[in-house]
C-alpha cells in the first residue's frame, strides 16, 4: 500500500525559504516509472501544480513558480523535497506530494495528507 | 498555458438526482488527457477520472467522464450522501498542468 507523508516547516518567515520533505512507503523511488509531484492548495482556494522530479533527478517546475523553486530526491531514503525561497505571505497554503502513474502521465492518482505551511512574521 | 473553466461554480442537488459538471478548456486537451478529481473538507483530492472517461481503481460506476477536444463533462448518475464534495478538473496534455477552480457539489 503506497504512502506518502510529508514533513516540514509549518511557519516560515517572509523573505525565508519553506522546506519540505515527502517520504515514501510501499514503493521504491529508486525502480522509475513515476514522476513525483508536489501541488498546493492555499486556505479556501484551489489546486496548482509546483513541479515534478524523476527518480534520476530530472525536474519540470511550473513556469510561474520556476525561478523560486527547488526539488530533489533521496533515494537511498525514499524520499524527495521542495525548496521554495523567498516566501510571502501567497505561499501559505497546505502543500500535498503526490505520485504520478507513468513519468509521461501527469495525473495524480496518490496524494500525500498534506502539510500545512504558514508563511507569517 | 491552457486555462481550465468549471462550471457551475456551486451545484445544488439532492441525494438519488443526477450531477452534470463541465469542464471547458482554453484550448484543446491533447489526447484527451483530463483528470477529474473529487475533494471532501479536510481531505486530499481523490482521482476520480483520467484519459477523460476511464475511472480511476475503487471508483464506482455511478462516476463517468466524457468529452472531448475543449469540452468535458463528469456525470454522477444517482448522488449518494458522500458525493457532496468539491470537484476539479485538471489537464496533462499540455507543456505544463493546470487545474479547473472548481465546482462544489453541495445538498439541496
Amino acid at each position: 500500500q503506497l504512502q506518502l507523508q510529508e514533513s516540514g516547516s509549518g511557519l516560515v518567515k517572509p523573505s525565508q525559504t519553506l522546506s519540505l520533505t515527502c517520504a515514501v512507503s510501499g514503493d521504491s523511488i529508486s525502480s522509475g516509472g513515476h514522476s513525483w509531484s508536489w501541488i498546493r492548495q492555499p486556505p479556501g482556494k484551489g489546486l496548482e501544480w509546483i513541479g515534478y522530479i524523476y527518480h534520476t533527478g530530472t525536474t519540470y517546475y511550473s513556469p510561474s513558480l520556476r525561478s523560486r523553486v527547488t526539488m530533489s530526491v533521496d533515494r537511498s531514503k525514499n524520499q524527495f523535497s521542495l525548496r521554495l525561497n523567498s516566501a510571502t505571505a501567497a505561499d501559505t497554503a497546505v502543500y500535498y506530494c503526490v505520485r504520478s502513474p507513468q513519468t509521461w502521465l501527469i495525473y495524480f492518482e496518490s496524494w500525500g495528507q498534506g502539510s500545512l505551511v504558514t508563511v507569517s512574521s | 498555458e491552457i486555462v481550465l473553466t468549471q462550471s457551475p461554480g456551486t451545484l445544488s442537488l439532492s441525494p438519488g438526482e443526477r450531477a452534470t459538471l463541465s469542464c471547458r478548456a482554453s484550448q484543446s486537451v491533447s489526447t484527451n488527457y483530463l483528470a477529474w478529481y473529487q475533494q471532501k473538507p479536510g481531505q486530499a483530492p481523490r482521482l476520480l477520472i483520467y484519459g477523460a472517461s476511464s475511472r480511476a481503481t475503487g471508483i464506482p460506476d455511478r462516476f463517468s467522464g466524457s468529452g472531448s477536444g475543449t469540452d468535458f463533462t463528469l456525470t454522477i448518475s444517482r448522488l449518494e450522501p458522500e458525493d457532496f464534495a468539491v470537484y476539479y478538473c485538471q489537464q496533462y496534455g499540455g507543456s505544463s498542468y493546470t487545474f479547473g477552480q472548481g465546482t462544489k457539489l453541495e445538498i439541496k
